[in-house]
């Protein structure tokens, strides 16, 4: 019984290029949160998707960071144009989408952005 | 927007010894959930707490939910070493979807065998 599934764990790029992190959710679950999270500080939400549709992006940055989650296939979080301060640990979690129930958080991918 | 105030930031505390760490809350939350997180791995759950006042064990963790929905505490009893890593409190409001959790900072915990 697979629980969620973050790929790639490590990922370096330069500024300006591309990064692109992957989750797929336990078995069943149908929705999926995106968290950041500093060195040294607590989790920060970013967004809250169910399948094809975006249910709270409250907390993403405005521009440059966009996320899906597509019918078929993992999420993805997609940071265009990366900074240093980019750099952090992405977590994703999982659940089955009801009122008041347990999410379920993967390993996380860190960013390294040099 | 909502802020978990989580204290201590660390402790170094011998093994054996009882630990006790808090989250206080300037607004209210409907569940409180407490979470530890080892190097390299993502948050696992210990235990969430759905009811004001509710006090709910795991093992030699107890936790309750405090009677003002604003705050929380975690109690590890006789600590050993596989305790240490790092302890986040998170708190959430109720909604008709399973909605965000908002975190704490953590508390460091070191145990010295």
């Amino acid at each position: 019984n697979a629980g969620v599934m973050q790929n790639p764990r490590h990922l370096v790029r330069r500024r300006g290029q591309e990064a692109r992190l992957r989750c797929s959710p336990m078995k069943g679950h149908s929705h999926v949160y995106w968290y950041r999270q500093l060195p040294e500080e607590g989790l920060k939400f970013m967004v809250y998707l169910q399948k094809e549709n975006i249910i709270d992006e409250s907390g993403m940055p405005k521009e440059r960071f966009s996320a899906e989650f597509p019918k078929e296939g993992p999420s993805i979080l997609r940071i265009q144009q990366v900074v240093r301060g980019d750099s952090a640990a992405y977590f994703c979690a999982s659940s089955l989408g009801l009122a008041g129930e347990t999410q379920y958080f993967g390993p996380g991918t860190r960013l390294l952005v040099l | 927007g909502q802020q978990l105030n989580q204290s201590p930031q660390s402790m170094f505390i011998q093994e054996g010894e009882d630990v006790s760490m808090n989250c206080t809350s300037s607004s209210i939350f409907n569940t409180w959930l407490w979470y530890k997180q080892d190097p390299g791995e993502g948050p696992v759950l210990l235990i969430a707490l759905y009811k004001a006042g509710e006090l709910t064990s795991n093992g030699r963790l107890t936790a309750q939910f405090g009677i003002t929905r604003k705050d929380s505490f975690l109690n590890i009893s006789a600590s050993i070493p596989s305790d240490v890593g790092i302890y986040f409190c998170a708190g959430r409001v109720l909604s008709t979807n399973a909605g965000k959790s908002t975190f704490g900072d953590g508390t460091t915990l070191t145990v010295k065998p």
